[in-house]
């Protein structure tokens, strides 16, 4: 098993659209979360960063952590094309290293 | 941009060969890692570097090297290829700090072995 689970779509919407992203985990050791989207033949761009349960908003953008479940949400609000992309939840423990545990990214497609 | 840059682009070699990868971290950052991320994965945590000096390490055998210099510049050297190592190899820099753990990537570095 997986220590970081998600979905890997492609999840299609159309513009406009609420889309919610999701990954499980299993090691609850971790307490730092965070979202990269990440563009065809880039590197991931960071674009939330959470510590422990919660929400956190930035824009169109809300992240959500619910550690009793082990569960983590990314929302994106107003969808727009410009946002196709891989979404990729990433999170740390205290392992005394900066150590990201990747999940496998969800592949968004958001149609005009 | 993130100010992460990578070198090269792109790489091709063949089996048994060994290669070095490039990156320069963003300015005033002291730590750097590397992942690689194969087709349809997330990225998997090879090591990291702080002040020079290794301070972890993901499941990769020894042929994976690492070296980070004064400038916080860095090196992946990878010896003996095989071809299960094409992927895209990334680089993330971040200042290391309690309670401060957001990595920012550069743009990768796409490997394939023949």
């Amino acid at each position: 098993q997986k220590e970081v689970e998600q979905d890997p779509g492609p999840l299609s919407v159309p513009e406009g659209a609420i889309v919610s992203l999701n990954c499980t985990y299993s090691n609850s050791a971790f307490q730092y979360f965070m979202w990269y989207r990440q563009y065809s033949r880039k590197g991931p761009e960071l674009l939330m960063y959470t510590y422990s349960s919660g929400n956190k908003e930035d824009g169109r953008f809300t992240a959500q952590v619910d550690k009793s479940s082990k569960y983590i949400s990314l929302f994106i609000r107003d969808s727009q094309p410009s946002d196709s992309a891989t979404y990729l939840c990433a999170m740390i423990g205290n392992t005394g290293f900066q150590k990201l545990v990747f999940g496998t990214g969800t592949r968004l497609l958001v149609s005009p | 941009e993130t100010g992460v840059t990578q070198s090269p682009t792109h790489l091709i070699k063949t089996r048994g060969q060994q290669v070095t990868l490039r990156c320069s971290s963003q300015s005033g950052h002291n730590t750097v890692s590397w992942y690689q991320q194969a087709l349809g994965q997330g990225p998997q945590f090879i090591f990291q570097y702080y002040r020079e000096e290794e301070n972890g390490r993901g499941n990769f055998p020894p042929r994976f090297s690492g070296l980070q210099f004064p400038n916080y510049s860095s090196e992946l050297n990878v010896n003996a290829l095989e071809l299960d190592d094409s992927a895209l190899y990334l680089c993330a820099s971040s200042f290391w700090t309690s309670g401060s753990y957001e990595q920012f990537f550069g743009p990768g570095t796409r490997l394939t072995v023949l």
